[in-house]
């Protein structure tokens, strides 16, 4: 069973700190990995794409892939209380079908 | 402007009812999605299409059936089959299967009364 993991959280962060968000796969196969943010009762929006090892940056977020350790992470940089909603993580598997995490709920604490 | 439009965005089924749900994109994709998301959930996969006149089962297409008869345009009807239908349904679409992004329509939530 072709898994992507995150913890469901919530977790909190005080505003202006670095928030990190994580996510294991199963599929030593994948390829390319997704961030995306849902605000509550909306559709996901993609906020990264990273395909290669390393650090990806854009803005206050940076993604980062391990293929190695089969892990991928966002960091929010300066986080504020507009970047709370939930985070979705998904992985493409070797037949390039995306699999999805469920998902972990970020709380931006004034 | 180029994107997915899913219509309607609220959608009341009565029991035993059959109903469908649009799902129309503009940005020339090839392989476009179907989701179902419950409360607190993540997205499980119903159906997906990866060009036209074909379609693959997701992981909980029972109870759902779909079309994919022009590239722009790829809609679900959930069939008095489906006992559990009251979920955020939302439709995708990526340029070439899932080795690149997916996005989103903006959803359409059905309810049963």
């Amino acid at each position: 069973q072709k898994e992507v993991e995150q913890n469901s959280g919530p977790l909190s962060v005080p505003e202006g700190a670095i928030a990190s968000l994580n996510c294991t796969y199963s599929d030593r196969g994948s390829q390319s990995f997704f961030w995306y943010r849902q605000y509550s009762g909306k559709s996901p929006e993609l906020i990264m794409s990273i395909y290669s090892n390393g650090d990806k940056e854009d803005g206050r977020f940076t993604a980062q892939l391990n293929k190695a350790s089969q892990y991928v992470s966002l960091l929010i940089r300066d986080s504020q209380p507009s970047d709370s909603a939930t985070y979705l993580c998904a992985g493409t598997d070797s037949n390039y079908q995306l699999i999805w995490g469920a998902g972990t709920k970020l709380i931006i604490k004034p | 402007d180029g994107g997915i439009t899913q219509s309607p965005k609220y959608l009341f089924r009565k029991e035993g009812q059959n109903v469908t749900l649009s799902c129309e994109q503009n940005l020339n994709h090839d392989a476009m999605y179907w989701y179902r998301q419950d409360p607190g959930q993540g997205l499980r996969l119903i159906y997906y299409s990866q060009i036209v006149n074909d379609f693959q089962k997701g992981d909980i297409a029972e109870g759902y059936s779909v079309s994919r008869e022009k590239k722009e345009s790829f809609p679900l009807t959930v069939t008095s089959a489906q006992k559990n239908p009251t979920a955020f349904y939302l439709c995708a679409s990526s340029i070439l299967g899932g080795y690149t992004e997916a996005f989103f329509g903006q959803g359409t939530r059905l309810t049963v009364v």
